[in-house]
């Protein structure tokens, strides 16, 4: 079935340091990709999405591009602030009519000041 | 706005108790779902509801179940917790055409 792999954490970095939270995917059809964030003690919230091949999602500075050649859709911020430490997932939904979405297993990623 | 409401925010119960999560939202969505979240695993599938009086199981739906009262509504039921059952349990819902999910709060439940 449907799957999505993304890099363990935790990632740890120093204020404005450059970010990139690797994600793939297996899927038999077309789907479309999202990042969520969590931040803690809250639910999850869309941070971006991408709809189809070569999309790029944005938000907040992060960037993550649907690579349909390579199944990646990476997240990316040349500038992280304390504010970002939060946990990151790569999700896919399968496009049927009920949405349902599949996740990663997590990136907590973690900004120093 | 409340968006998603879940309902209790934290739970303990003893190994063998019943109890019922409750799951609203205000969106007029018509998909809604329960996920489960466990450290190194992710959010796994429990149930979701497509529509008004549908359910479906998801990943992981052994020992759950669900109601879908109304079209706001959602419960997931826990017949007879078992300590493997200790998580966090998310609600969501979507519209069927839309792509964005939004979550409730959370529900900390721990089974001992």
């Amino acid at each position: 079935g449907d799957s999505v792999t993304q890099m363990e954490g935790p990632v740890t970095l120093s204020e404005e340091a450059f970010l990139t939270i690797n994600c793939t995917y297996t899927a038999t059809g077309y789907p479309s990709l999202f990042w969520y964030v969590q931040y803690p003690g809250e639910g999850l919230q869309l941070l971006l999405k991408a709809t189809k091949a070569d999309d790029k999602g944005s938000n907040k500075g992060f960037e993550a591009t649907y690579r349909k050649e390579t199944t990646s859709f990476h997240l990316e911020k040349g500038s992280v602030q304390v504010s970002d430490s939060a946990v990151y997932f790569c999700a896919l939904s399968e496009g049927s009519a009920t949405n349902k979405l599949i996740f990663g297993t997590g990136t907590l990623l973690a900004v120093q000041p | 706005n409340a968006g998603v409401t879940q309902t209790p925010k934290f739970q303990v119960l003893k190994t063998g108790q019943s109890m019922t999560l409750q799951c609203a939202q205000d969106m007029n969505h018509n998909s809604m779902y329960w996920y489960r979240q466990d450290p190194g695993m992710g959010l796994r599938l429990i149930y979701y509801s497509a529509s008004e009086g549908t359910t479906d199981k998801g990943e992981v739906p052994n020992g759950y179940n669900v109601s879908r009262l109304n079209k706001r509504e959602f419960s997931l039921r826990l017949e007879s917790a078992a300590p493997s059952q200790t998580s966090v349990y998310f609600c969501a819902s979507s519209d069927t055409n839309g792509y964005e999910a939004f979550f409730g709060q959370g529900t900390r439940l721990t089974v001992v």
